[in-house]
Protein backbone atom coordinates (compact mmCIF):
# COMPACT_ATOMS: atom_id res chain seq x y z
CA UNK A 1 0.00 0.00 0.00
CA UNK A 2 2.30 2.84 -1.35
CA UNK A 3 -0.42 6.11 -0.54
CA UNK A 4 -0.32 8.26 -2.90
CA UNK A 5 3.16 8.24 -5.78
CA UNK A 6 4.71 11.12 -7.70
CA UNK A 7 6.79 11.28 -10.46
CA UNK A 8 9.90 12.49 -11.04
CA UNK A 9 10.99 13.73 -7.75
CA UNK A 10 12.55 16.33 -9.12
CA UNK A 11 12.64 18.24 -12.95
CA UNK A 12 14.30 20.92 -14.49
CA UNK A 13 13.09 22.64 -17.37
CA UNK A 14 13.95 25.15 -19.84
CA UNK A 15 11.67 28.30 -20.12
CA UNK A 16 8.84 26.93 -23.01
CA UNK A 17 9.58 23.27 -22.61
CA UNK A 18 6.55 21.27 -21.75
CA UNK A 19 6.13 18.19 -18.85
CA UNK A 20 3.58 16.32 -17.23
CA UNK A 21 3.87 15.47 -13.76
CA UNK A 22 2.53 12.19 -12.62
CA UNK A 23 0.48 11.21 -9.62
CA UNK A 24 -1.26 7.86 -8.59
CA UNK A 25 -3.18 6.75 -5.87
CA UNK A 26 -3.80 3.61 -4.05
CA UNK A 27 -6.59 4.42 -1.36
CA UNK A 28 -9.35 3.94 -3.90
CA UNK A 29 -9.99 8.14 -3.22
CA UNK A 30 -12.78 9.54 -5.16
CA UNK A 31 -10.89 13.24 -5.01
CA UNK A 32 -7.30 14.62 -6.33
CA UNK A 33 -5.80 17.68 -5.90
CA UNK A 34 -2.75 19.57 -7.12
CA UNK A 35 -1.11 21.67 -4.89
CA UNK A 36 1.96 24.13 -5.67
CA UNK A 37 4.39 25.41 -2.19
CA UNK A 38 6.12 28.58 -2.29
CA UNK A 39 8.41 29.53 0.61
CA UNK A 40 5.88 31.31 3.14
CA UNK A 41 2.85 30.94 1.35
CA UNK A 42 1.62 27.69 2.46
CA UNK A 43 0.21 25.56 -0.39
CA UNK A 44 -2.00 27.17 -2.77
CA UNK A 45 -4.30 25.11 -4.55
CA UNK A 46 -4.15 24.19 -8.53
CA UNK A 47 -6.53 21.99 -9.94
CA UNK A 48 -8.69 19.65 -8.00
CA UNK A 49 -10.78 16.51 -9.50
CA UNK A 50 -14.18 15.94 -6.94
CA UNK A 51 -14.76 12.29 -8.47
CA UNK A 52 -13.42 10.24 -11.50
CA UNK A 53 -14.56 12.40 -15.00
CA UNK A 54 -14.87 16.04 -13.45
CA UNK A 55 -11.71 18.07 -12.78
CA UNK A 56 -12.01 22.25 -11.77
CA UNK A 57 -9.71 24.94 -11.38
CA UNK A 58 -8.40 26.12 -7.68
CA UNK A 59 -6.73 29.21 -6.84
CA UNK A 60 -4.01 29.14 -9.15
CA UNK A 61 -4.64 27.49 -12.45
CA UNK A 62 -3.37 29.82 -15.21
CA UNK A 63 -0.45 27.80 -16.95
CA UNK A 64 -1.54 24.49 -15.85
CA UNK A 65 -3.85 21.75 -17.29
CA UNK A 66 -4.83 18.45 -15.81
CA UNK A 67 -6.36 14.90 -16.52
CA UNK A 68 -7.66 13.01 -14.26
CA UNK A 69 -7.02 9.42 -16.42
CA UNK A 70 -8.90 7.02 -13.87
CA UNK A 71 -9.91 7.01 -10.47
CA UNK A 72 -6.13 5.92 -9.69
CA UNK A 73 -4.36 8.60 -11.62
CA UNK A 74 -4.28 12.56 -12.06
CA UNK A 75 -1.87 14.40 -13.88
CA UNK A 76 -0.66 17.84 -14.21
CA UNK A 77 0.42 19.66 -17.33
CA UNK A 78 2.77 22.38 -17.85
CA UNK A 79 2.81 22.87 -21.34
CA UNK A 80 5.14 26.16 -21.89
CA UNK A 81 7.45 26.35 -18.75
CA UNK A 82 8.17 29.60 -16.86
CA UNK A 83 10.83 30.92 -14.18
CA UNK A 84 7.25 31.82 -12.00
CA UNK A 85 5.96 27.62 -11.76
CA UNK A 86 9.49 26.91 -10.48
CA UNK A 87 8.15 25.81 -6.97
CA UNK A 88 7.36 22.38 -4.99
CA UNK A 89 4.30 20.50 -6.68
CA UNK A 90 2.01 18.44 -4.32
CA UNK A 91 -0.70 16.01 -5.21
CA UNK A 92 -3.20 14.87 -2.68
CA UNK A 93 -5.99 12.68 -2.45
CA UNK A 94 -9.33 12.25 -0.19
CA UNK A 95 -12.15 10.40 0.02
CA UNK A 96 -15.69 11.85 -0.05
CA UNK A 97 -18.28 11.21 2.09
CA UNK A 98 -19.60 13.39 5.10
CA UNK A 99 -17.26 13.57 7.28
CA UNK A 100 -14.11 15.55 7.84
CA UNK A 101 -11.36 16.03 4.29
CA UNK A 102 -8.56 13.71 5.00
CA UNK A 103 -6.08 14.38 2.82
CA UNK A 104 -3.41 12.20 1.78
CA UNK A 105 -0.28 13.78 0.31
CA UNK A 106 2.45 12.91 -2.35
CA UNK A 107 6.60 13.57 -1.61
CA UNK A 108 6.47 16.30 -3.87
CA UNK A 109 8.08 16.85 -6.84
CA UNK A 110 10.45 19.94 -6.95
CA UNK A 111 10.59 21.61 -10.56
CA UNK A 112 13.28 24.01 -11.60
CA UNK A 113 12.12 26.43 -14.59
CA UNK A 114 15.08 28.08 -15.78
CA UNK B 1 -13.49 35.87 2.06
CA UNK B 2 -11.91 32.88 3.96
CA UNK B 3 -8.80 33.25 5.43
CA UNK B 4 -6.45 31.23 7.47
CA UNK B 5 -3.38 32.90 9.49
CA UNK B 6 -0.67 31.29 11.76
CA UNK B 7 2.84 32.69 12.98
CA UNK B 8 5.75 31.86 10.41
CA UNK B 9 8.09 30.91 13.39
CA UNK B 10 7.66 29.32 16.99
CA UNK B 11 11.17 28.28 19.23
CA UNK B 12 10.79 26.12 22.07
CA UNK B 13 13.73 24.20 24.45
CA UNK B 14 13.85 20.46 23.96
CA UNK B 15 11.29 19.05 27.05
CA UNK B 16 8.98 22.20 27.55
CA UNK B 17 5.55 22.52 25.47
CA UNK B 18 5.23 23.90 22.05
CA UNK B 19 1.77 26.06 21.12
CA UNK B 20 1.41 26.99 17.53
CA UNK B 21 -1.65 29.15 17.04
CA UNK B 22 -4.09 29.56 14.13
CA UNK B 23 -6.81 31.99 13.35
CA UNK B 24 -9.55 31.42 10.58
CA UNK B 25 -11.89 33.95 9.29
CA UNK B 26 -14.84 31.36 8.09
CA UNK B 27 -17.47 30.85 10.43
CA UNK B 28 -19.13 28.14 8.41
CA UNK B 29 -15.62 25.98 9.06
CA UNK B 30 -17.04 21.83 9.73
CA UNK B 31 -13.34 20.61 10.13
CA UNK B 32 -10.13 22.18 11.46
CA UNK B 33 -6.97 20.13 10.53
CA UNK B 34 -3.54 20.04 11.66
CA UNK B 35 -0.91 18.57 8.99
CA UNK B 36 3.06 18.14 9.66
CA UNK B 37 5.82 18.75 7.19
CA UNK B 38 8.94 17.42 7.47
CA UNK B 39 11.46 18.83 5.46
CA UNK B 40 11.75 17.40 1.45
CA UNK B 41 8.64 15.54 2.55
CA UNK B 42 5.46 15.69 2.05
CA UNK B 43 2.41 17.03 4.16
CA UNK B 44 0.97 14.50 7.04
CA UNK B 45 -2.24 14.28 8.54
CA UNK B 46 -1.97 15.29 12.36
CA UNK B 47 -4.64 15.38 13.67
CA UNK B 48 -8.81 16.93 12.65
CA UNK B 49 -11.10 18.46 15.41
CA UNK B 50 -14.91 18.92 14.26
CA UNK B 51 -15.98 22.37 14.72
CA UNK B 52 -18.65 21.81 17.28
CA UNK B 53 -15.80 20.42 19.84
CA UNK B 54 -13.68 22.57 22.09
CA UNK B 55 -10.59 19.61 22.12
CA UNK B 56 -9.28 16.42 21.50
CA UNK B 57 -6.32 15.19 22.72
CA UNK B 58 -4.35 12.23 21.14
CA UNK B 59 -1.20 10.96 23.31
CA UNK B 60 1.74 14.33 23.18
CA UNK B 61 -1.04 16.19 21.06
CA UNK B 62 -4.30 18.52 22.28
CA UNK B 63 -5.97 20.65 20.29
CA UNK B 64 -7.89 23.64 21.33
CA UNK B 65 -10.88 25.40 19.68
CA UNK B 66 -12.33 28.60 20.46
CA UNK B 67 -15.26 28.85 18.29
CA UNK B 68 -16.40 32.05 19.14
CA UNK B 69 -12.71 33.67 18.83
CA UNK B 70 -12.33 31.32 15.67
CA UNK B 71 -8.95 30.17 17.03
CA UNK B 72 -7.48 26.97 17.06
CA UNK B 73 -4.46 26.07 18.95
CA UNK B 74 -1.76 22.78 18.75
CA UNK B 75 0.17 21.65 21.80
CA UNK B 76 2.90 19.53 21.85
CA UNK B 77 3.87 18.51 25.07
CA UNK B 78 7.04 17.37 25.92
CA UNK B 79 8.55 18.83 22.96
CA UNK B 80 11.66 16.44 21.18
CA UNK B 81 13.87 16.98 18.37
CA UNK B 82 11.83 15.02 15.93
CA UNK B 83 9.01 17.40 16.14
CA UNK B 84 11.14 20.02 14.30
CA UNK B 85 8.66 20.82 11.20
CA UNK B 86 6.62 22.67 9.62
CA UNK B 87 2.90 22.80 11.31
CA UNK B 88 0.06 23.84 8.65
CA UNK B 89 -3.62 24.95 10.26
CA UNK B 90 -5.84 23.88 7.47
CA UNK B 91 -10.03 24.37 7.71
CA UNK B 92 -12.69 22.59 5.41
CA UNK B 93 -16.00 24.98 5.08
CA UNK B 94 -19.69 23.83 4.33
CA UNK B 95 -20.49 23.22 0.44
CA UNK B 96 -16.52 24.03 -0.54
CA UNK B 97 -16.56 20.59 -2.27
CA UNK B 98 -13.73 19.05 0.20
CA UNK B 99 -11.59 21.75 -0.97
CA UNK B 100 -9.50 23.25 2.05
CA UNK B 101 -8.24 26.22 3.26
CA UNK B 102 -4.46 26.78 4.31
CA UNK B 103 -2.45 28.87 6.59
CA UNK B 104 1.01 29.83 5.60
CA UNK B 105 2.46 27.06 7.94
CA UNK B 106 4.60 28.04 11.36
CA UNK B 107 8.19 26.96 11.19
CA UNK B 108 8.77 24.71 14.42
CA UNK B 109 12.72 25.24 15.73
CA UNK B 110 13.57 23.10 18.92
CA UNK B 111 16.54 24.49 21.09
CA UNK B 112 18.55 21.85 22.91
Amino acid sequence: NAGVTQTPKFQVLKTGQSMTLQCAQDMNHNSMYWYRQDPGMGLRLIYYSASEGTTDKGEVPNGYNVSRLNKREFSLRLESAAPSQTSVYFCASSDRGGGPSLQYFGPGTRLTVT
Amino acid sequence: GEDVEQSLFLSVREGDSSVINCTYTDSSSTYLYWYKQEPGAGLQLLTYIFSNMDMKQDQRLTVLLNKKDKHLSLRIADTQTGDSAIYFCAESIKDSNYQLIWGAGTKLIIKP
